[in-house]
């Protein structure tokens, strides 16, 4: 069954700096997707990643998956304080609507 | 707007007692899903539907239960057999149609649920 973890769970930087999360998963996923989660908010959708390769941005957010690896990774550039949320990667199962979750990273970013 | 509703934000539970979450959508989506999420945790699947009249079970179904009797509604009981139920509900939706592949989730703003 596919597994998906995430890493680092808890991270904390400077405004201004760049950082990635990571996301591994265990087996074949046909897709994978992040969501920011807002404390006592429910989650956003962020991205949408359909193949090997692909990349996507939205303003200081990229995205990009690499299916022979099985990872996908999230990329901060210049953090605002206005990132500081949970970041969340899932995948599915080819044939299933059964979305897995990773748990998570916790994003603070300081001033 | 479309999207997906999800009351009471905020229920109280008794020992012994069952009560019923509710997810409405009105994006025409077929796929619908409940989640737990405890505090600091990730998102744990209780429940899924593909499609009306069948739902499947996820990680930790046991003391929980659903019905799909329309497109747009997919309730989520919380019965006196789960012991531990305290936590942030979370109900989503997916487009889900026929064979093709899962699209992204939209979900609900959540229920939080407490124990008296």
């Amino acid at each position: 069954e596919l597994k998906v973890e995430q890493n680092p769970l808890f991270l904390s930087m400077q405004e201004g700096k760049n950082y990635t999360i990571y996301c591994n998963y265990s087996t074949t996923s046909d897709r994978l997707y992040w969501y920011r989660q807002d404390p006592g908010k429910s989650l956003e959708s962020l991205f949408v990643l359909l193949s090997n390769g692909a990349v996507k941005q939205e303003g200081r957010l990229m995205a990009s998956l690499d299916t022979k690896a099985r990872l996908s990774t999230l990329h901060i550039t210049a953090a605002v304080h206005d990132l500081s949320a949970t970041y969340f990667c899932a995948g599915t199962t080819s044939g299933t609507y059964k979305y897995i979750f990773g748990t998570g990273t916790r994003l603070k970013v300081l001033a | 707007d479309g999207g997906i509703t999800q009351s009471p934000k905020y229920l109280f539970r008794k020992e012994g007692q069952n009560v019923t979450l509710s997810c409405e959508q009105n994006l025409n989506h077929d796929a619908m899903y409940w989640y737990r999420q405890d505090p600091g945790q990730g998102l744990r699947l209780i429940y899924y539907s593909q499609i009306v009249n069948d739902f499947q079970k996820g990680d930790i179904a046991e003391g929980y239960s659903v019905s799909r009797e329309k497109k747009e509604s997919f309730p989520l009981t919380v019965t006196s057999a789960q012991k531990n139920p305290t936590a942030f509900y979370l109900c989503a939706s997916s487009i889900g149609r026929g064979t093709y592949q899962a699209e992204t989730q939209y979900f609900g703003p959540g229920t939080r649920l407490l124990v008296l």
